[in-house]
């Protein structure tokens, strides 16, 4: 059973528009949220991260959104820019005991469309 | 240098061959990671080192085997592969204990095709 979902596949936005990317979780013991993002024959790159007692990270244009109650959170890009196209995945990772090095699970992913 | 390279970026092989694919960073990370990814699915963890020792094995199968020579370089040997592993294999570093809230580098991977 998937633990981190993202149940949109694909997503087109207008160039200067907000894009949302969603994903939802399963497991409370999540310690972290990360946004990936990836290009055609490139390794993912990361993004933002959010710990799980915040409810909000911000860096430039993009804005992560946690809401523990619904198991839920969100990217915000804006402005979305043509360049943002691209597959972004939503990962967590779960609280590390003992000092051990933990492990990353990754959504599906959405692929984005910015349209000029 | 802020970026993980990973070799071959093409790799074709016979289900009888040997074959290695590597993976190097110089970022002073003591994390590595190999991730598996098959087409539209998500990468999926193999194996974890920490500090040149494997920490975490995800039940891969013994026809991969993981190395890490020293705290720059990983190596995962290849042997008898079947075509269902045919995938994109992702290497990735992290400093350990922060590599949840600072993220992964990871490399742009190694596409293996068995035939």
């Amino acid at each position: 059973d998937q633990q981190v979902k993202q149940n949109s596949p694909s997503l087109s936005v207008q160039e200067g528009r907000i894009s949302i990317l969603n994903c939802d979780y399963t497991n409370s013991m999540f310690d972290y949220f990360l946004w990936y993002k990836k290009y055609p024959a490139e390794g993912p790159t990361f993004l933002i991260s959010i710990s799980s007692i915040k409810d909000k990270n911000e860096d430039g244009r993009f804005t992560v959104f946690l809401n523990k109650s619904a198991k839920h959170l969100s990217l915000h890009i804006v402005p979305s820019q043509p360049g943002d196209s691209a597959v972004y995945f939503c990962a967590a990772s779960p609280k590390n005991y003992g000092g051990s090095q933990g492990n990353l699970i990754f959504g599906k992913g959405t692929k984005l469309s910015v349209k000029p | 240098d802020t970026e993980v390279t990973q070799t071959p970026k093409h790799l074709v092989m016979g289900m009888t061959n040997k074959k290695s694919l590597k993976c190097e960073q110089h970022m002073g990370h003591r994390a590595m990671y190999w991730y598996k990814q098959k087409a539209k699915k998500p990468p999926e963890l193999m194996f974890v080192y920490s500090y040149e020792k494997l920490s975490i094995n995800e039940s891969v199968p013994s026809r991969f085997s993981p190395e890490c020579p020293n705290s720059s370089l990983l190596n995962l040997h290849l042997h008898a592969l079947q075509p269902e592993d045919s995938a994109l294999y992702l290497c990735a570093s992290s400093h350990v204990g922060s590599g949840s809230r600072y993220g992964y580098t990871f490399g742009s991977g190694t596409r293996l095709t068995v035939v």
